[in-house]
């Protein structure tokens, strides 16, 4: 199975200030139709995950402009521009090139 | 909109089959995939399985002997089982929309405990 690993797995950040979260993935996520299924949720407290990112850098509708996504092949990331408290949950990378699809370990986004 | 609920006992015995029902409301569930995601306690999501609205399915090869997932188009559901469960198959279930893009909705999840 592919590997996601993401990193860190825990980051405190201060209301307002920008925020970055690595995925990596063990063999590229290019598919045969040229596309890179790279996606990352969002699980706030409490909630079931939503998509907000796919393809690498397509964001969902309703999803703040605040948050974007970059990267190829085995290299990724989330950014948050500026943090707000809503902001606050469990993100996860996944990846849907290589069966069976596989999330990252999420990493945990809280306030300082 | 289109909602997504899951059903069944949150209580399964070691060794039995486990048994859910994912109920569509405000869609078909013709014409799309739908797929069978887990949260095992403390830990990241795993992917079950999914089943095209043909019928035709596919599912993760470190449950695939013991995984059965179908729909039904007549009441719009789509179901999951997993035989001869073990307490590691103790997970939050969700059932979700979709496929390698996993566009969604998710169901609010249902605990599933294995004990006896």
């Amino acid at each position: 199975d592919v590997v996601m690993t993401q990193s860190p797995l825990s980051l405190p950040v201060t209301l307002g200030q920008p925020a970055s979260i690595s995925c990596r993935s063990s063999q590229s996520l290019v598919y045969s139709d040229g596309n890179t299924h790279l996606n990352w949720f969002q699980q706030r407290p409490g909630q079931s995950p939503r998509r907000l990112i796919y393809m690498v850098s397509n964001r969902d509708s309703g999803v703040p402009d605040r948050f974007s996504g970059s990267g190829s092949g085995t290299d990724f990331t989330l950014k948050i521009s500026r943090v707000e408290a809503e902001d606050v949950g469990i993100y996860y990378c996944m990846q849907g090139t290589h069966w069976p699809w596989t999330f990252g370990q999420g990493t945990k986004v809280e306030i300082k | 909109q289109l909602q997504l609920q899951e059903s069944g006992p949150g209580l399964v015995n070691p060794s039995e089959t486990l048994s859910l029902t994912c109920t569509v409301s405000g869609g078909s569930i013709s014409g799309d995939y739908w797929s069978w995601i887990r949260q095992l306690p403390g830990k990241g999501l795993e992917w079950i399985g999914y089943v095209r609205y043909t019928g035709s399915t596919n599912y993760s090869p470190s449950l695939n002997s013991r995984v059965t997932i179908s729909l039904d188009t007549s009441k719009n559901d789509f179901s999951l089982r997993v035989s001869s469960v073990t307490a590691a198959d103790t997970a939050i279930y969700y059932c979700v929309r979709g496929e390698r893009t996993l566009a969604g909705p998710w169901g609010p999840g249902t605990l599933v405990t294995v004990s006896s």
